[in-house]
């Protein structure tokens, strides 16, 4: 089985201020990694995914992720965070070859953007 | 784009009502899910289907049932709706092949009172 562990649960931080929001999984077997937006009222939006290759992934509205096999983690970054990057984010895990037993989530982190 | 369709955004629905939550996706999608998401909670699986008929209890079953009768469409239903299962119901897919990146319907928020 896997597990996934959202270190914080609210992440404030002001507008144009860089943003990590940190990710660490465990399972006993090789897996798939991906961040998840929420924003307000809506369904999960992917943000990245790493498959394989190079560590470091790029996703949409400019945030990344670096994939670190010794700990386990994939923290999510922003350089420069806008107020409408507002949201819920969620890290979530499937094994490879286990597309059918669904994604296992973490308990998200709430990004607050102060202006 | 794939879509995922849920078929109510908010739902009010009596203590004991017996309730449904519709979902259909349109890329051909082997795999359907139900998740149930609570504050501090995150997403916790209810039941999973990878194929038509086919379903599978995911962590919290209970109070729940599905049916999958056609590919494209995957149902859940409360058989008797209690206040405790308040709460956003999402509906998601994936394919058995690539990366098995799941794609999720809008939500249904559902309220028993």
């Amino acid at each position: 089985a896997q597990s996934v562990t959202q270190l914080d649960s609210q992440v404030p931080v002001f507008e144009e201020a860089p943003v990590e929001l940190r990710c660490n999984y465990s399972s006993s077997v090789s897996v798939y990694l991906f961040w998840y937006v929420q924003y307000p009222n809506q369904g999960l939006q992917l943000l990245l995914k790493y498959l394989s290759g190079s560590t470091l992934v790029k996703g949409i509205n400019g945030f990344e992720a670096e994939f670190n096999k010794s700990q386990t983690s994939f923290h999510l970054r922003k350089p420069s965070v806008h107020i409408s990057d507002t949201a819920e984010y969620f890290c979530a895990v499937i094994r490879l070859g286990g597309g059918a037993d669904g994604l296992t989530f973490g308990k998200g982190t709430h990004l607050i953007i102060q202006p | 784009d794939v879509k995922v369709t849920q078929s109510s955004r908010y739902l009010v629905k009596r203590t004991g009502e017996k309730v449904f939550l519709e979902c259909v996706q349109d890329m051909d999608h082997e795999n359907m899910f139900w998740y149930r998401q609570d504050p501090g909670l995150g997403l916790r699986l209810i039941y999973f289907s990878y194929d038509v008929k086919m379903k599978e209890k995911g962590d919290i079953p209970e109070g729940y049932s599905v049916s999958r009768e056609k590919k494209e469409r995957f149902s859940l239903i409360l058989e008797s709706a209690s206040t405790n299962q308040t709460s956003m119901y999402l509906c998601a897919s994936s394919s058995i092949q690539g990366s098995t990146e799941a794609f999720f319907g809008q939500g249904t928020r559902l309220t028993v009172v």
